[in-house]
Formats: C-alpha cells, sequence, structure tokens
C-alpha cells in the first residue's frame, strides 16, 4: 500500500514562513492536495492539483511539488494559521493522508 | 456550495454494525465521487473508501475490504456508509467528503466539501 510521509511538528514565530513536507511515491504520478484541521472543525482544502488555491484562502498558502515531494509554503504564518495539516493524494482506487502536521506559530 | 448533512451520533456494542447517512443537497449528485474519511480520538485523517454514483462503482482502503459497505441511493441524494464487526477501535469522528468537480477519471476520489461529521462510539 502507499504511504505519504509528513513530519509531525513543525513551529514558527508569526511572521515567518513555515514549510511542511510531505513525501511518498505516488506523488509524481497524482496530485497532492492539503488540508487544514483546526480542533472540532472538520478539514479545509488549503491547496489542491499540487500548488493552486481555492477561492477564500489567503494568498500566504501556496503549493509546489518536485518528484516524489510536496510542499505547503504558508509565507508570513499568523497565529490563526495554527492547526494541523495533512496531505493527501490517490493511488489504485483509493486514497491516502499523510499522517499530519501540527504547526504551532508562537 | 453543496451541503452535506451527516446523521446523528452512534452509540454500538463490539461486534456489532453501524450505518451513517450524508444527504448532499446539491444537483448532479450521481456525477460527483463521495468518500468517507474517519478520525478516531487525537489521530489523525484515514480514507477508509468511496464511490461514484454514476457508475455504481465502490473502492475501499485495504484496511476495511471485506466489512465495510459504501453505496449511493440517487433517489434521495444520500450516500451510506455501514462498517460491521465493530471494536473499540472504530470509534471516531466519521466524514463524509464529496468532490466538487464531475467525476473524470473512476478511483480518483478528491474531495472539496465536507459533511458535519458524526461520531461512532463503541463500547460494551
Amino acid at each position: 500500500s502507499y504511504e505519504l510521509t509528513q513530519p509531525s511538528s513543525v513551529s514558527v514565530s508569526p511572521g515567518q514562513t513555515a514549510r511542511i513536507t510531505c513525501s511518498g511515491d505516488v506523488l509524481p504520478k497524482k496530485y497532492a492536495r492539503w488540508f487544514q484541521q483546526k480542533p472540532g472543525q472538520a478539514p479545509v482544502v488549503v491547496i489542491y492539483k499540487d500548488s493552486e488555491r481555492p477561492s477564500g484562502i489567503p494568498e500566504r498558502f501556496s503549493g509546489s511539488s518536485s518528484g516524489t515531494t510536496v510542499t505547503l509554503t504558508i509565507s508570513g504564518a499568523q497565529v490563526e494559521d495554527e492547526a494541523d495539516y495533512y496531505c493527501y493524494s490517490v493511488a489504485d482506487s483509493y486514497g491516502v493522508f499523510g499522517g499530519g502536521t501540527r504547526l504551532t506559530v508562537l | 456550495q453543496v451541503q452535506l448533512v451527516q446523521s446523528g451520533s452512534e452509540v454500538k456494542k463490539p461486534g456489532s454494525s453501524v450505518k451513517v447517512s450524508c444527504k448532499s443537497s446539491g444537483d448532479s449528485f450521481s456525477r460527483h465521487t463521495i468518500s468517507w474519511v474517519r478520525q478516531a480520538p487525537g489521530q489523525g485523517l484515514e480514507w477508509m473508501g468511496g464511490t461514484v454514483p454514476i457508475f455504481g462503482a465502490s473502492h475501499y482502503a485495504p484496511k476495511f475490504q471485506g466489512r465495510l459497505i459504501i453505496i449511493a441511493d440517487e433517489s434521495t441524494n444520500t450516500a451510506y456508509m455501514e462498517l460491521s464487526s465493530l471494536t473499540s477501535d472504530d470509534t471516531a469522528v466519521y466524514y463524509c467528503a464529496r468532490d466538487r468537480n464531475l467525476v473524470t477519471t473512476i478511483g480518483d476520489y478528491y474531495f472539496d466539501d465536507w459533511g458535519q461529521g458524526t461520531l461512532v462510539t463503541v463500547s460494551s
């Protein structure tokens, strides 16, 4: 089965750039998405098709892809960006989430 | 934006089954994939399976093969997830989620819109 690997935690100060990586063999073949989840809430898509940003998501969120790794970048992270972030992709007719990264902004 | 409304919380005994519903308010129900994702307390997100109503096809994560059934009722725009042989490890919030795009590739289970979640507690 396929796996997506993320760091368990990332910590930055407000205004700094946060980068969260996600690695997996399926990523050169299929698009990745990034979900943001805050406590007690359903996840929200912040990046789709590796680097596209849905309407309503702040411009400080961006995504990139290189080989077997995709990266979520939050430029000038805000306190309200503190959340869990999950990468997601598909392979062989099933979906796979990364283990999630807890982003701390303080 | 489509709304996905799920059925209410459930408490189940070990060994039993649970069935959760997900009603979509949007149109073109049959041409959008629907996935089921769960999250155990304090844990990450886990894709369980999905369905493509227009093709009558469902796919399941290997972990759930044999005890998970996902179906869609096009007459009521409702998807269902039934998980059997429950254990305490199945205690989780279960979400349905739908792709905003019309299906183009069977098996590509992406999603944008989420239901509110249904808490399933398995306890003796």
